[in-house]
């Protein structure tokens, strides 16, 4: 149990376009989901934290127009990079907590963003 | 501040060598958890192990064993008879109250046969 899919795996786009990413908690509920960004031989960086039904928490530094969250349903946030720019270029990785097993997330697999 | 710190940016071993891999972290909750995951060039973190703040007890799990030392704050992980499947980056990470997650920069290790 406890699976989190993400979809696409990888984009690849244009500079100025928007991409949404989804991330999915496929056998449970999650009221709350988390997005890293991972730049290469990097470590993971919590840009935000995605509650349902209400705005996302941001950290320090990241842009909340530009990276815009949505949980709309237990079961599903998403994360649109919007007029991404080759430095968004990165790789995005969600996490979904699950309410019963404290502290522990689940990740899922990452998408791979690469803005030409 | 860095939250967690994993001194070793890479190590390098011969298959079966024992590769131990050091996590120190920084909090002044008294109620937390460390973990620790598995990044294989794959890109997907794989779990290996949670421990609460009020366990100390050391856990071993196959060829995987961890040791806990909440007097020196330190929080790790013994490969042992190392294998070339366990190259991968390994990440250290502390949940504090907010449930957030804070990695360490990771270890790169690399099992040559």
């Amino acid at each position: 149990g406890a699976v989190v899919s993400q979809h696409p795996s990888r984009v690849i786009c244009k500079s100025g376009t928007s991409v949404k990413i989804e991330c999915r908690s496929l056998d449970f509920q999650a009221t709350t989901m988390f997005w890293y960004r991972q730049f290469p031989k990097k470590s993971l960086m919590l840009m935000a934290t995605s509650n349902e039904g209400s705005k996302a928490t941001y950290e320090q530094g990241v842009e909340k127009d530009k990276f815009l969250i949505n949980h709309a349903s237990l079961t599903l946030s998403t994360l649109t990079v919007t007029s991404a720019h080759p430095e968004d270029s990165s790789f995005y990785i969600c996490s979904a907590r699950v309410e019963t097993s404290g502290n522990e997330q689940f990740f899922g697999p990452g998408t791979r963003l690469t803005v030409l | 501040a860095q939250k967690v710190t994993q001194a070793q940016t890479e190590i390098s071993v011969v298959e079966k060598e024992d590769v131990t891999l050091d996590c120190v972290y920084e909090t002044r909750d008294t109620t937390y958890y460390l973990f620790w995951y598995k990044q294989p060039p794959s890109g997907e973190l794989v779990f290996l192990i949670r421990r609460n703040s009020f366990d100390e007890q050391n856990e071993i799990s196959g060829r995987y064993s961890w040791n806990f030392q909440k007097s020196t704050s330190s929080f790790n992980f013994t490969i042992t008879a190392s294998q070339v499947v366990d190259s991968a980056v390994y990440f250290c990470a502390l949940s504090e109250h907010d449930y957030k997650l804070s990695f360490g920069a990771g270890t790169t290790v690399t099992v040559r046969a």
